[in-house]
């Protein structure tokens, strides 16, 4: 059955490094969201594309993270240079127009050292 | 900026009873509310989505209502089961953003 796939699932790092994570939606979602999960703040939206455009990336540290929606089957994630406090567990979610139920991915657990 | 709260204290009932979980928001009144489950280390599922022009909606054994002028959504699982143990997330869309809350925990003890 059609899932959101991600990868790396787990990634360890060291303070400085780049992380590049990655998540290929549902065929034929058009929406794809990035969230990044912590026990204190919960899900926090970090950015969304709509047709491959960036539509909402007002919840991601602009200094040091982006995404991209290369093509309609990968969007990514990258943090440069990632700290200490990027850690948490990062998902993407892709939803279907017209609907708006969200798919998750199983997520990629980040640890920065 | 719009909040969710979700009650942080983990919720344990009794099998076979109804457990009711609550979310509130602050400011706007979105156009929906979504319920999801997450298990331990997955990512969460969708259960259930309420317009605000709805009252109530009902999916088996779940139920969500929908009080803007409470500004609350209740969450309902009739007739629990260990199997529905997860932790259940609120969220929301108001604009160009989606909210979600810290969720709750259940416990269905046997």
């Amino acid at each position: 059955d059609a899932r959101v796939t991600q990868t790396p699932r787990h990634k360890v790092t060291e303070m400085g490094q780049e992380v590049t994570m990655r998540c290929q939606p549902i065929l034929g979602h058009n929406t794809v969201f990035w969230y990044r999960q912590t026990m204190m703040q919960g899900l926090e939206l970090l950015a969304y594309f709509r047709n491959r455009a960036p539509l909402d990336d007002s919840g991601m540290p602009k200094d040091r993270f982006s995404a991209e929606m290369p093509d309609a089957t990968l969007a990514t994630l990258k943090i440069q240079p990632s700290e200490p406090r990027d850690s948490a567990v990062y998902f993407c979610a892709s939803v279907g127009f017209p609907y708006n139920e969200q798919f998750f991915g199983p997520g990629t657990r980040l640890t920065v050292l | 900026s719009q909040k969710i709260e979700q009650n942080s204290e983990a919720l344990n009932i009794q099998e076979g009873k109804t457990a009711t979980l609550t979310c509130n928001y602050t400011n706007y009144s979105p156009a929906y509310l979504q319920w999801y489950r997450q298990d331990p280390g997955r990512g969460p599922v969708f259960l259930l989505l309420i317009r605000e022009n709805e009252k109530e909606k009902r999916k088996e054994r779940l139920k969500v209502t929908f009080d803007t002028t409470l500004k609350q959504s209740l969450f309902h699982i009739t007739a629990s089961q260990p199997a529905d143990s997860a932790t259940y997330l609120c969220g929301q869309n108001t604009g160009n953003q989606f909210y979600f809350g810290t969720g709750t925990s259940l416990t269905v003890i046997p």
